[in-house]
């Protein structure tokens, strides 16, 4: 079965600090990871996708297989980053997408 | 280029009835899926229709039903209401079969009374 747990309901940070959101996965098979999010009035929408190894908006994310772990990372928060995120993952050539119940991300200024 | 549209954005049923959603792809995409979200989780995948055939299902009993129109356009049905469906019901639209890149509408809430 594919599972994705984000444990932290809501992460606080000010502004200028690092954020780490966390994201971990169950899968036996090889994985799609993908981070979602969605700012206040808006659609939910792609941040951004382990394959294409691209950093969006700052943050990066790194797939890590042993830890099966898909943290999403930036070095210095800013304000207009406060968002619902949300990690999901997808089986390989997969037609569907796992969503953890995600992190609300407040950046203090 | 238009996004992905989804009608009603609410809607209040009671236990029992039935109710029709429905959604237009982004253009250019021949592939919808829908989601469920209930409040306080992530989405949960409902079925992915592509190219006018069902092409995947989650974990949902039957009278979860759907659609999908040679214009790409899609209908989410649901019978026999229960108070659990009352939640966030969106469509995602995609070129192509596969779950890749979700292009997603605001969503219709449904409450069922």
């Amino acid at each position: 079965a594919q599972r994705v747990t984000q444990p932290e309901k809501l992460l606080s940070v000010f502004k200028g600090a690092p954020v780490e959101l966390k994201c971990n996965y169950s899968y036996s098979g090889s994985p799609e990871l993908f981070w979602y999010v969605q700012y206040s009035r808006q659609r939910l929408q792609l941040l951004l996708r382990h394959i294409s190894r691209e950093s969006i908006k700052g943050f990066t994310a790194d797939l890590n297989k042993g830890e099966t772990s898909f943290h999403l990372k930036k070095p210095f928060a800013q304000e207009e980053d406060s968002a619902m995120y949300y990690c999901a993952l997808s089986a390989l050539y997969g037609n569907k997408l796992v969503f953890g119940a995600g992190t609300i991300l407040r950046v203090k200024s | 280029e238009t996004g992905v549209t989804q009608s009603p954005t609410h809607l209040i049923k009671t236990r029992g009835q039935q109710v029709t959603l429905r959604c237009s792809s982004q253009s250019g995409h021949n592939t919808v899926s829908w989601y469920q979200q209930a409040l306080g989780q992530g989405p949960q995948f409902i079925f992915q229709y592509y190219r006018e055939e069902e092409n995947g299902r989650g974990n949902f009993p039957p009278r979860f039903s759907g659609l999908q129109f040679p214009n790409y356009s899609s209908e989410l049905n649901v019978n026999a209401l229960e108070l659990d469906d009352s939640a966030l019901y969106l469509c995602a639209s995609t070129p192509g079969g596969l779950a890749g890149e979700l292009f997603f509408g605001e969503g219709s809430r449904l409450t069922v009374l």
